[in-house]
């Protein structure tokens, strides 16, 4: 399995709501990654996972919460977010956060697209 | 600060005209150079990795070379299934998070 996937591929929540995306992979990677990416932007880091351990949190404001409940999984709860919030969020995973590790290695899921009305 | 630029932001081709894409960097210290083809409302596909000056890589009609200051991306021939974003990107030299820095991209739209 050579996957990162990502659930669910689409969605639309009001400015009230609490939601969670998920990500999951099974390639043993122990670095994993919340980016977010505006349309005709590139990616841009969120946070950073390294051994199920908060290791970069890159000033995101306090609606969105990160947690890695195990090796495989990574979940970002979404909270009182806010029509600018909107965007496609991907998910990505390295063998390692070590320098060497992650050589050419990243691996993206094809994201969640985030709608908030 | 690592920084990486990317010429030009949009190229149109017609099918079979071959083109370059251009991605400068400015970093500490390079630890490899990656490249991406990202399709509308997807992930990133990773291409290549290049690690050092000279070092070139290919696939299909994609070629992939770096200079110490510049990465380029030949595409050969193209068709319209190479329609897409490519984007490149740098690891930066500090060991923590692995977090990559990406230039912003070069939409390419190849018309049969």
């Amino acid at each position: 399995d050579t996957e990162v996937t990502q659930t669910p591929k689409h969605l639309v929540m009001g400015m009230t709501n609490k939601k969670s995306l998920k990500c999951e992979q099974h390639m043993g990677h122990r670095a994993m990654y919340w980016y977010k990416q505006k349309a005709k932007k590139p990616p841009e880091l969120m946070f950073v996972y390294s051994y199920e351990k908060l290791s970069i949190n890159e000033s995101v404001p306090s609606r969105f919460s990160p947690e890695c409940p195990n090796s495989s999984l990574l979940n970002l709860h979404l909270h009182a977010l806010q029509p600018e919030d909107s965007a496609l969020y991907l998910c990505a995973s390295t063998p390692g956060p070590i320098r060497g590790q992650g050589r050419g290695s990243y691996t993206f899921g094809s994201g969640t697209r985030l709608t908030v009305v | 600060e690592d920084q990486v630029t990317q010429s030009p932001e949009a190229l149109r081709l017609q099918e079979g005209e071959s083109s370059s894409l251009n991605c400068s960097y400015t970093v500490s210290g390079l630890r490899g150079l990656f490249w991406y083809r990202q399709d509308p409302g997807k992930g990133p596909e990773f291409l290549f990795t290049l690690y050092s000056a000279g070092e070139e890589k290919e696939k299909e009609r994609l070629k992939a070379t770096l200079t110490k200051k510049e990465s380029f991306l030949h595409i050969t021939a193209p068709k319209p299934e190479d329609s897409a974003t490519y984007l490149c990107a740098v690891p930066p030299i500090k060991a923590a998070g692995n977090k990559l820095t990406f230039g912003g991209g070069t939409r390419v739209l190849v018309k049969p």
